[in-house]
């Protein structure tokens, strides 16, 4: 297994307080993603990062920041938290070589806000 | 705006049987098709990468197939056993090469 760990593995918030997730690799890998699973929608991508400090947008951004200062850490951050975002937060990475991206996946965060 | 739909959403089998997972593709453009295995609870692992070149891929009892041009996939799993009951999703990724778009998957059962 890729060697990706999530914390917290479970949080519950309120509305309104800020939240932030990690996720840690130790593969080197160049990319890193955070996706939100939710019933009826599958997996969708929130932010990704290419290299250090080099982030861009997914699907379903709005509400969401994200924070890479080294290249095995990469921060998830909800500003506000809203009910809407209670999911299933999973952190991915991969290193794109050629025509092939093949992602790996962690553990996931459960986030209720409540 | 690429599309992904897996169907069967649901399938239950008796152990043994061979089977065959359905995943089709709006916008045949893409870089390659990931399968992935999701247990209740859990993360996902990755099954079977197939890049846009191949046509199938290959993994014990697993195989994958690609037909790019009618944006189809099937995965076929021979000698099903109960340890393979889970949520299979098939993901590809589109024109923007990084990003992953995933169907809603397939919840398999197999019963003994």
């Amino acid at each position: 297994d890729a060697g990706i760990t999530q914390s917290p593995r479970h949080k519950v918030t309120e509305t309104g307080t800020p939240v932030t997730l990690r996720c840690h690799q130790t593969e080197n890998h160049r990319y890193m993603y955070w996706y939100r699973q939710d019933p009826g929608h599958g997996l969708r991508l929130i932010h990704y990062s290419y290299g250090v400090k080099d982030t861009d947008k997914g699907e379903v951004s709005d509400g969401y920041s994200v924070s890479r200062s080294k290249t095995e850490d990469f921060l998830l951050t909800l500003e506000s938290a809203t009910s809407s975002q209670t999911s299933v937060y999973f952190c991915a990475i991969s290193d794109p070589s050629g025509a092939i991206n093949e992602q790996f996946f962690g553990p996931g965060t459960r986030l209720t806000v409540l | 705006k690429q599309e992904v739909t897996q169907i069967p959403a649901a399938l239950s089998v008796p152990e043994g049987e061979n089977l065959v997972l359905n995943c089709s593709f709006t916008d045949s453009a893409i870089y390659n098709l990931q399968w992935f295995r999701q247990d209740p609870g859990k993360g996902l692992t990755s099954l079977l990468l197939i890049q846009s070149s191949q046509r199938e891929q290959t993994s014990g009892r697993l195989n994958a197939s690609l037909d790019k041009s009618s944006g189809r996939s099937t995965l076929y799993i021979a000698a099903s056993q109960p340890g393979d009951s889970a949520t299979y999703l098939c993901a590809v990724t589109a024109a923007t090469f990084q990003k992953l778009v995933f169907g809603t998957g397939t919840r398999l059962l197999v019963s003994p």
